[in-house]
């Protein structure tokens, strides 16, 4: 069964500095997608990026870019200049069906001011 | 639009009362789901409907029953619940199509089994 792993339950980071979330997964699979998804204490889940497995290039965001390993599969984000309002949990989520996605456990993400 | 609504916002119920949810979207998707989520967990899927047929039910009690009228619409039926099904319960839609597979999450209904 595919599995995703976020190792690190809470961060945080100062206000316009740069924060990197891991993630990691396992699937036998070579046709797949990943994506973050953003919770914050508002509770809406919002996509934030998403990158096919087939895709070499890492996807952006705005701020938001990942660092895809294929090999390593490992799948990170990093938010670039941090603002109040990128407070929130997130999920790293793997599909490689069309239908069931599997989640992490989640990264709370504080931002100090 | 990348929208999905859910109604109500909150809910509180009794034991042996029935309510429903409801979630709609109008995005033209034809996979709808159902997600259960506790406290600082991810959620849980549920329930799966494609092209308006049941295609995935996680083993869910029977207390839960989902309905999907049409392919933009989808409810979720509660009937005698107990205290631990307390939680948020998040819809979400998606294209079939493998270019699109990401789904769209509506803010949610707090749901409180007193």
């Amino acid at each position: 069964a595919q599995t995703v792993t976020q190792s690190q339950p809470e961060m945080s980071v100062q206000e316009a500095e740069t924060v990197t979330l891991s993630c990691t997964y396992d699937t036998s699979e070579s046709d797949y997608y990943l994506f973050w998804y953003k919770q914050p204490p508002s509770r809406q889940m919002i996509l934030v990026i998403r990158q096919e497995a087939y895709k070499q290039q890492n996807a952006t965001e705005n701020r938001f870019s990942v660092n895809f390993q294929k090999a390593a599969k490992s799948f990170s984000l990093k938010i670039s200049d941090s603002q109040l309002g990128d407070a929130a949990m997130y999920f790293c989520a793997y599909v490689q069906g069309a239908q069931k996605l599997v989640f992490g456990q989640g990264t709370r993400l504080t931002i100090n001011p | 639009d990348t929208e999905v609504t859910q109604t109500p916002k909150h809910l509180v119920m009794g034991m042996t009362n029935k309510k429903s949810l409801k979630c709609e979207q109008h995005m033209g998707h034809r996979a709808m789901y159902w997600y259960k989520q506790k406290a600082k967990k991810p959620p849980e899927l549920m329930f799966v409907y494609s092209y308006e047929k049941l295609s995935i039910n996680e083993s869910v009690p029977s207390r839960f029953s989902p309905e999907c009228p049409n392919s933009s619409l989808l409810n979720l039926h509660l009937h005698a619940l107990q205290p631990e099904d307390s939680a948020l319960y998040l819809c979400a839609s998606s294209q079939e199509r493998k270019e699109s597979y990401e789904q769209y999450f509506g803010p949610g209904t707090r749901l409180t089994v007193t």
